[in-house]
């Protein structure tokens, strides 16, 4: 069975730091992307960062570029996402989710329960 | 970037109907679409990829359809736990992938 399990998020002052963790499991981790995507409170899905299978294809939403930073570890099944000066409006909660059939920035077939991120003073 | 626009923003409707929502891309995605179910406090649930490719284990009463920039989701008979929130998303042209704002399907 296929699990993806978020972890890392909390509440953060503006300008401070989180690092975001999934672990995964059930299936062949470093054959996959992987995708983060986030959702505001009472808001939709907006798309954050994706990273290849070997980490040579890694992309980010431009509100969040130069402050976000995305890596995986696949002997240790795990991917990461690594925010600093966070913002206000970078409150949502936090999904990691598995790029389907092995390609790269496509449809999102196995999501976490999510991380709620809250920055806040 | 590519924008996609779903409607309606919300709809009643009660069990047994059928259900159709829209969602219109700002060009052509070539049937790079993707329908998630959201239940609150849940995470999405992919339904369909490729605009008419049932994910495995969703129920047949769900269906895709459309070209260019045109797609629908079609819930052929409404069952009680279908009511949720819906999204597309396109994967044509990336990055970004894009989403649609979401329609909240209610109990009439």
């Amino acid at each position: 069975e296929v699990q993806l399990v978020e972890s890392g998020g909390g509440l953060v002052k503006p300008g401070g730091s989180l690092r975001l963790s999934c672990e995964a499991s059930g299936f062949s981790f470093s054959t996959y992307s992987m995708s983060w995507v986030r959702q505001a409170p009472g808001k939709g899905l907006e798309w954050v960062s994706s990273i290849s299978s070997m980490s040579n294809y890694i992309h980010f939403t431009d509100s969040v570029k130069g402050r976000f930073t995305i890596s995986r570890d696949n002997a240790k099944n795990s991917l990461h996402l690594q925010m600093n000066s966070l913002r206000v409006e970078d409150t949502a909660v936090y999904y990691c989710a598995r790029d389907r059939g092995e390609q790269y920035l496509v449809s999102l077939d196995y999501w976490g329960q999510g991380t709620l991120v809250t920055v806040s003073s | 970037d590519i924008q996609m626009t779903q409607s309606p923003s919300s709809l009643s409707a009660s069990v047994g109907d059928r259900v159709t929502i829209t969602c219109r891309a700002s060009q052509g995605i070539s049937n790079s679409l993707a329908w998630y179910q959201q239940k609150p406090g849940k995470a999405p649930k992919l339904l369909l990829y490729a605009a008419s490719n049932l994910e495995s284990g969703v129920p047949s009463r769900f269906s895709g359809s459309g070209s260019g920039t045109d797609y629908t989701l079609t819930i052929s008979s409404l069952q009680p736990e279908d009511f949720a929130t819906y999204y597309c998303q396109q994967y044509y042209s990336t990055p970004p992938a894009t989403f649609g704002q979401g329609t909240k399907v209610e109990i009439k």
